[in-house]
């Protein structure tokens, strides 16, 4: 009954670490998404996959690394975090990722928040 | 560029008043629409969805959204709030383009109901 969770859900780091942060859901959905939140900006969509092993750029995807060798793990990496990337991250996850159709509604974790000294 | 606006950043309201929350968005084609909620502290969580059929869609909690394609828009109503729905509220618009899903968020209402 967990949905998605994510891990952890407050980190502190500093500049030019590498943070790594988790994604896990339970529902064996196909598609997966990275967003931030920020300030004035709303959600923007950092990466997304399809499926295990198929991940593609969404509108902010510079500064981070995202990998999926199983269905249920989105594991997103900040290489080399910057301050500019301190914000609070979300998880989502759709039955389907294709037009139309109530399967692709985006369910959301609680949220990683996230601050680069 | 496809968007999504919200016209209202902050919204302050007594309890029982009345709401509308505006959302236009910029696009030309087929699209799914979405209202989410964030309670303070909270994940966003879906408040309802417009896919096709009535315009008019009832969502959780009193909440109702109408879609009106001819000014690309799909406000949120609630006929009287109340204090615990105070949160902010996205709306999101899937541009169905290529068949691949392209999720665009608004930046955003905070309401916040006084008692």
């Amino acid at each position: 009954d967990a949905g998605i969770t994510q891990s952890p859900r407050y980190k502190i780091t500093e500049t030019g670490r590498q943070v790594t942060l988790m994604c896990h859901q339970t529902w064996s959905h196909s598609y997966m998404f990275w967003y931030r939140q920020d300030l004035g900006h709303g959600l923007r969509l950092i990466y997304y996959s399809a499926a295990a092993d198929i991940t593609d750029k969404g509108e902010v995807p510079d500064g981070y690394v995202v990998s999926r060798s199983k269905t249920e793990n989105f594991p997103l990496t900040l290489e080399s975090a910057t301050r500019s990337q301190t914000s609070v991250y979300f998880c989502a996850s759709s039955e389907s990722g294709l037009a139309g159709g109530p399967r692709e509604t985006q369910y959301f974790g609680p949220g990683t928040r996230l601050l680069v000294l | 560029a496809q968007s999504v606006s919200q016209h209202n950043h902050h919204v302050i309201l007594s309890e029982a008043a009345s709401l509308e929350l505006g959302c236009n968005y910029s696009y030309g084609g087929t699209v799914n629409l979405f209202w989410y909620v964030q309670y303070p502290g909270q994940h966003l969580q879906l408040l309802l969805k417009y896919f096709s059929g009535d315009p008019l869609v009832k969502g959780i909690k009193g909440f109702e959204a109408e879609f009106i394609k001819s000014k690309f828009s799909f406000n949120l109503r609630k006929p009287s709030v109340q204090w615990s729905d105070t949160a902010e509220y996205f709306c999101a618009v899937n541009m169905n383009s290529g068949g691949y899903q392209k999720v665009t968020f608004g930046i955003g209402t905070k309401l916040q109901v006084i008692p």
